[in-house]
């Protein structure tokens, strides 16, 4: 079945470091690729997204190229802020008929910004 | 505020009570999903419909769990019988848009303590 692995967490940066939060998947076909943040007590909400290979993804400082060759999306962002605290979780969702739509997710990778 | 609505956001309850959430999508959504999500994991399908049609159930959703989605609008999801394991917070995400392809929007789900 399909899978995402994410890098353990958690993840301790000072502010203005660069970060980087890996994420692999296993899945069969092309999948889309998500990241989405949790903040603390809320639901999740989408930070970027690729749908097909060599896609880069990008949404407020954050980036994310889907590269099929090594099933991989990793997250990145040049310079973290406080407010960047978060969960940080990858997913997929498979186009195939049978599973349309549903994403699966990783187990997150918590993320702490010191200021 | 146009977003994915859960009611309640909290539910404490006694083992083997029955409990009911509700999910209100964003109003032209074709798809309504279900996940539940236990402390430090991500998300885990439970279900998902299209328009008022149930098309898939994971094996995670045993027969004390049943989902309505009465007029393809809003949808409620029941637990008989409720079991301390069932303790999770259940996520409600509506998409539309070609299966696989669209970006689901989540809602701040609804957290469950089974006492």
């Amino acid at each position: 079945g399909d899978s995402v692995t994410q890098m353990e967490g958690p993840v301790t940066l000072s502010e203005e470091a660069f970060l980087t939060i890996n994420c692999t998947y296993t899945a069969t076909g092309y999948p889309s690729l998500f990241w989405y943040v949790q903040y603390p007590g809320e639901g999740l909400q989408l930070l970027l997204k690729a749908t097909k290979a060599d896609d880069k993804g990008s949404n407020k400082g954050f980036e994310a190229t889907y590269r099929k060759e090594t099933t991989s999306f990793h997250l990145e962002k040049g310079s973290v802020q406080v407010s960047d605290s978060a969960v940080y979780f990858c997913a997929l969702t498979a186009p195939y008929n049978t599973n349309a739509g549903k994403s699966t997710f990783g187990d997150g990778t918590t993320l702490t910004v010191k200021p | 505020d146009t977003g994915v609505s859960q009611n309640p956001r909290h539910k404490i309850t006694k083992r083997g009570q029955n409990v009911t959430f509700r999910c209100d999508p964003i109003s032209e959504h074709n798809r309504l999903y279900w996940y539940r999500q236990t402390l430090g994991q991500g998300p885990e399908f439970l279900t998902y419909f299209q328009n008022e049609a149930q098309l898939e159930k994971s094996r995670l959703l045993s027969d004390r769990f049943s989902a309505e989605r009465p007029k393809g609008s809003f949808s409620t999801l029941e637990i008989q019988r409720t079991e301390q394991g069932d303790s999770a917070m259940y996520l409600c995400a509506s998409s539309l848009g070609l299966a696989g392809r669209e970006t689901q929007y989540f809602g701040p789900g609804t957290r469950l303590l089974v006492l």
